[in-house]
C-alpha cells in the first residue's frame, strides 16, 4: 500500500509569488489533514477534509491560504501571495476514520520564501 | 487551552545509553497521547500511543506511560542505537476531535 505522498519535496519562491502544494492520501482514506511546522516550533494543525468537504479549517492562518480537495482524492494547498513567515514544512496526513484513528503522515514539503 | 510541552533538544547520547524525553500536556477532558518520530528525509511515523490514564504504549523498545496525575507522557528507551537518531514529537488528541496538537519536537542524536 502506497503511503501519503507530497509534492514538491522542496520549494523556494520569492515573497509575493504563488505556490501550490499537493498531497495524495492513502487510497481509500476519506480524512485528509494539513499541518505546518514553522522554524523548529511545534507542528500546527491547518485544516481537515472529510472527502471533499472542509470539516475544520480553524488553523488556517489567513485568507492567503486556500485548500481544495476536488473529488475527495488528492488535495492542494495554495499560498497566494506568499510572505516570509509562510516558510516552514507543510505536512499532509490521512486517516481512514475520524475521531482518534491513526493519522498517516507524508514526508512534508519544505517551503522557503525569500 | 490545549498544549504539549517537550524538553528542548538536541539530546546527544552515546550508543546503549538510557533515553528519557520529557513531555507534559494541558488538555480538557481525557485526551489520547502519542509519540511520533521523524527520521531524516522521511515523514512522521507513529511510534506509540496511549488512550487512557495508566496505559503504557510501547514499540521498538520505546515506552511511555500516560500519567494523568502529573499530566505527563515521558518517552523512555533503555538502550539507544545510532538508528534511533531522529526528531521525536509528543502529541495529544482530544476526545471527539480530529486535530493533533503537537509539541515542538526533540532532536535526538546518538553517536557510536
Amino acid at each position: 500500500e502506497a503511503g501519503v505522498t507530497q509534492f514538491p519535496s522542496h520549494s523556494v519562491i520569492e515573497k509575493g509569488q504563488t505556490v501550490t502544494l499537493r498531497c495524495d492520501p492513502i487510497s481509500g482514506h476519506d480524512n485528509l489533514y494539513w499541518y505546518r511546522r514553522v522554524m523548529g516550533k511545534e507542528i500546527k494543525f491547518l485544516l481537515h477534509f472529510v472527502k471533499e468537504s472542509k470539516q475544520d479549517e480553524s488553523g488556517m492562518p489567513n485568507n492567503r491560504f486556500l485548500a481544495e480537495r476536488t473529488g475527495g482524492t488528492y488535495s492542494t494547498l495554495k499560498v497566494q501571495p506568499a510572505e516570509l513567515e509562510d516558510s516552514g514544512v507543510y505536512f499532509c496526513a490521512s486517516s481512514q476514520e475520524s475521531r482518534g484513528y491513526e493519522q498517516y503522515f507524508g514526508p512534508g514539503t519544505r517551503l522557503t520564501v525569500t | 487551552g490545549n498544549s504539549v510541552t517537550q524538553m528542548e533538544g538536541p539530546v546527544t547520547l552515546s550508543e546503549e545509553a538510557f533515553l528519557t524525553i520529557n513531555c507534559t500536556y494541558t488538555a480538557t477532558g481525557y485526551p489520547s497521547l502519542f509519540w511520533y518520530v521523524q527520521y531524516p528525509g522521511e515523514g512522521l511515523q507513529l511510534l506509540l500511543k496511549a488512550t487512557k490514564a495508566d496505559d503504557k504504549g510501547s514499540n521498538k523498545g520505546f515506552e511511555a506511560t500516560y500519567r494523568k496525575e502529573t499530566t505527563s507522557f515521558h518517552l523512555e528507551k533503555g538502550s539507544v542505537q545510532v538508528s534511533d537518531s531522529a526528531v521525536y514529537f509528543c502529541a495529544l488528541l482530544r476526545g471527539g476531535y480530529n486535530k493533533l496538537i503537537f509539541g515542538a519536537g526533540t532532536r535526538l542524536a546518538v553517536h557510536p
